[in-house]
């Protein structure tokens, strides 16, 4: 069975720190995908990575799936306060009808 | 813009009633999800579809049935409502084909209370 395990499971920061949130698995994915969802709202979809290896930017979002594809980070540069909401992180199998595994989610407040 | 839409942000129902969730997506996607989230368990995959009058089960489908009659339309029921079914629902859909299989528009959810 695939597991996605995310940590924190909560992160309280100020207004212009960094901060780094992680995705792992001990299985293979062959894409996996970020979302952020605020409060009362469903997940909206920040980006998907493919490539073992590969490094994303958003804005101040960078997104990185580790070499054996089993594994991710999203770190955030001098994070505002509307960051704010959970992080999910979700992998693909490897056949087109596999099920998408989410995480539990980070959930990030940032304070003013 | 992609767009998905559920008839409903909030309901409560009572036990017993049979309850209907309608989830409309405007993208032309051949997938659609239901999933329910509750505090501390996340996201769980009730039943998906792949393509009309078409329905797979997820992880958690007993309670539920869906129905899809139209590839822009898919319906979550549930034929008799418990307080243990009192959830967020979140509808889903995505396209076909490679990573786009897993890259999912979520509508803005249903709050549902069963009483």
């Amino acid at each position: 069975t695939q597991l996605l395990e995310q940590s924190p499971q909560f992160l309280s920061i100020q207004e212009g720190e960094n901060l780094t949130v992680y995705c792992n698995s001990s299985s293979v994915f062959s894409s996996l995908q970020w979302y952020r969802q605020e409060p009362g709202e469903g997940p909206v979809l920040l980006v998907t990575v493919v490539t073992g290896g590969e490094v994303k930017k958003l804005k101040r979002l960078t997104f990185q799936f580790g070499d054996a594809r089993k594994d991710s980070s999203l770190h955030i540069t001098a994070a505002q306060t509307g960051d704010t909401g959970l992080y999910l992180c979700a992998g693909g199998g490897e056949t087109s009808y596999d099920k998408v595994i989410f995480g539990p989610g980070t959930s990030l407040s940032v304070i003013p | 813009d992609v767009k998905v839409t559920q008839s409903s942000r909030y309901l409560v129902k009572r036990t017993g009633e049979k309850v209907f969730l309608e989830c409309v997506q405007d993208m032309d996607h051949e997938n659609m999800f239901w999933y329910r989230q509750d505090p501390g368990l996340g996201l769980r995959l009730i039943y998906f579809s792949y393509d009309v009058k078409m329905k797979e089960k997820g992880d958690i489908p007993e309670g539920y049935s869906v129905s899809r009659e139209k590839k822009e339309r898919f319906s979550l029921i549930l034929e008799s409502a418990s307080t243990n079914q009192t959830s967020m629902y979140l509808c889903a859909s995505s396209s076909s084909g490679a990573a786009a299989l897993y890259e999912q528009y979520f509508g803005p959810g249903t709050r549902l209370t069963v009483t």
